[in-house]
């Protein structure tokens, strides 16, 4: 596509509900990366990949957080049993392999009550 | 602690008016990303600097990068309303081992009064 599409753009849970954030990169882009955002902050590395292969998941706050890229295209962040601490803004970005300038979505604002 | 921290963290100025944000670290980088962020949407890529010492120009703004590869600076002329969103630098320290992960600083929320 001509950007990187997240979806959905907002996402409200309950507490102790999985939710699953989808993120489909600009094609072509090899490297995929995941990142939380606060207000006024700067991104939080989370998880990247390149192709389909998870090259880091260091950032990931704990177990209840996986992400996955099967096909080496559209990736999927999944948060189990969300938690308050959870709400965020959660951004996904891609690059080309050869170059290291990120494209960003406009995001996913999940909510947890 | 942040890997690369941006001063001033926040900043309003007038229409016209000079500035400069910067952004430090202890660590040395191959190379820095300026990115600007509106409301609502992410961060969207200014300028990539590679060499240290390089400065680049974009239009009213001016980029540099520390001749230790430590640090840059962003310098606007000439502010205009539009000029108004969260500035974040953020680069893959050297000693990352990775080129591709960037770590991004805290940024710098500039708002340019008319």
């Amino acid at each position: 596509g001509a950007g990187v599409s997240q979806s959905p753009r907002y996402k409200v849970t309950k507490r102790g509900q999985d939710v699953a954030l989808r993120c489909d990169p600009i094609s072509g882009h090899v490297s995929l990366y995941w990142y939380r955002q606060a207000l006024g902050q700067g991104p939080e590395f989370l998880t990247y990949f390149n192709y389909e292969a998870q090259q880091d998941k260091s950032g990931l706050p704990n177990d209840r957080f996986s992400a996955e890229r099967p096909e080496g295209s559209i990736s999927t962040l999944t948060i189990q049993r969300t938690e308050q601490r959870d709400s965020a803004m959660y951004r996904c970005a891609s690059s080309q392999l050869a170059h290291y300038g990120y494209t960003f979505g406009s995001g996913t604002r999940l909510t947890v009550v | 602690t942040q890997l690369l921290e941006q001063s001033p963290q926040f900043l309003s100025i007038q229409e016209g008016e000079n500035l400069t944000v910067y952004c430090n670290s202890s660590s040395v980088f191959s190379s820095l990303q300026w990115y600007r962020q509106e409301p609502g949407e992410g961060p969207v890529l200014l300028v990539t600097v590679v060499t240290g010492g390089e400065v680049k120009k974009l239009k009213r703004l001016t980029f540099q990068f520390g001749d230790a590869r430590k640090d840059s600076s962003l310098h606007i002329t000439a502010a205009q309303p539009g000029d108004t969103g969260l500035y974040l630098c953020a680069g893959a320290p050297v000693s990352s081992g990775s080129a591709r992960q960037l770590t991004f600083g805290s940024g710098t929320q500039l708002t340019v009064l008319p």
